[in-house]
């Protein structure tokens, strides 16, 4: 038990346009939900919470403009990236939690923004 | 300032060895620590959780300690071997009020030579 899915696993955009990247809890209700990015060989990244029904928390530096989290239901968080510029390019991972202290990843989706 | 190191970016081992990796924290008081396994291009994988009133955790052939007077875990993978080849993150809840939100260290690439 416990599955999170991420779609898409992997992405290229051209820059200026927009990407959505779905999360979903499979075979739980996630109470909350968490997006995190991971550039190559470093640590993830937290960039915000969300629970369901409520906007999401950004974290310091974070644009909530630019990367839009919507968490609609108790099994689905999306992510969307605004007019993606290279340097959006990277690895975006989310995770959700069930109320406990374990936290469930997602198996990641690859952004490239050309 | 507030950091989460671990102290070895590589760590090689012969298969059949016992693997250990440091992760030290500096100006938090976490309520429990993590560990997680991340294989390249994929989400991390949950290993183990360990609360600040807990000296030591094992699972299988994983050992974790918490040490919060020196602020410090190590992870230890006994009879290693080269499937354990991976990259180890741990991972820390800062504070007592549970966000869920977890701050990673960078991560530690353990390679398991047979």
């Amino acid at each position: 038990g416990a599955v999170v899915s991420q779609h898409p696993s992997r992405v290229i955009c051209k820059s200026g346009t927009s990407v959505k990247i779905e999360c979903r809890s499979l075979d739980f209700q996630a109470t909350t939900m968490f997006w995190y990015r991971q550039f190559p060989k470093k640590s993830l990244m937290l960039m915000a919470t969300s629970n369901e029904g409520s906007k999401a928390t950004y974290e310091q530096g974070v644009e909530k403009d630019k990367f839009l989290i919507n968490h609609a239901s108790l099994t689905l968080s999306t992510l969307t990236v605004t007019s993606a510029h290279p340097e959006d390019s990277s690895f975006y991972i989310c995770s959700a939690s069930r109320g406990s202290d374990e936290q469930y990843f997602g198996p990641g989706t690859r952004l490239t923004v050309t | 300032s507030q950091k989460i190191e671990q102290n070895s970016e590589a760590l090689n081992i012969q298969e059949g060895k016992t693997a250990t990796l440091t992760c030290n924290y500096t100006n938090y008081s976490p309520a429990y620590l993590q560990w997680y396994r991340q294989d390249p291009g994929r989400g991390p994988v949950f290993l183990l959780l360990i609360r600040e009133n807990e000296k030591e955790k094992r699972k299988e052939r994983l050992k974790v300690t918490f040490d919060t007077t020196l602020k410090q875990s190590l992870f230890h993978i006994t009879a290693s071997q080269p499937a354990d080849s991976a990259t180890y993150l741990c991972a820390l809840v800062p504070g007592s009020g549970n966000t869920g939100k977890l701050i990673f260290g960078q991560g530690t690439t353990l390679q398991v030579k047979p």
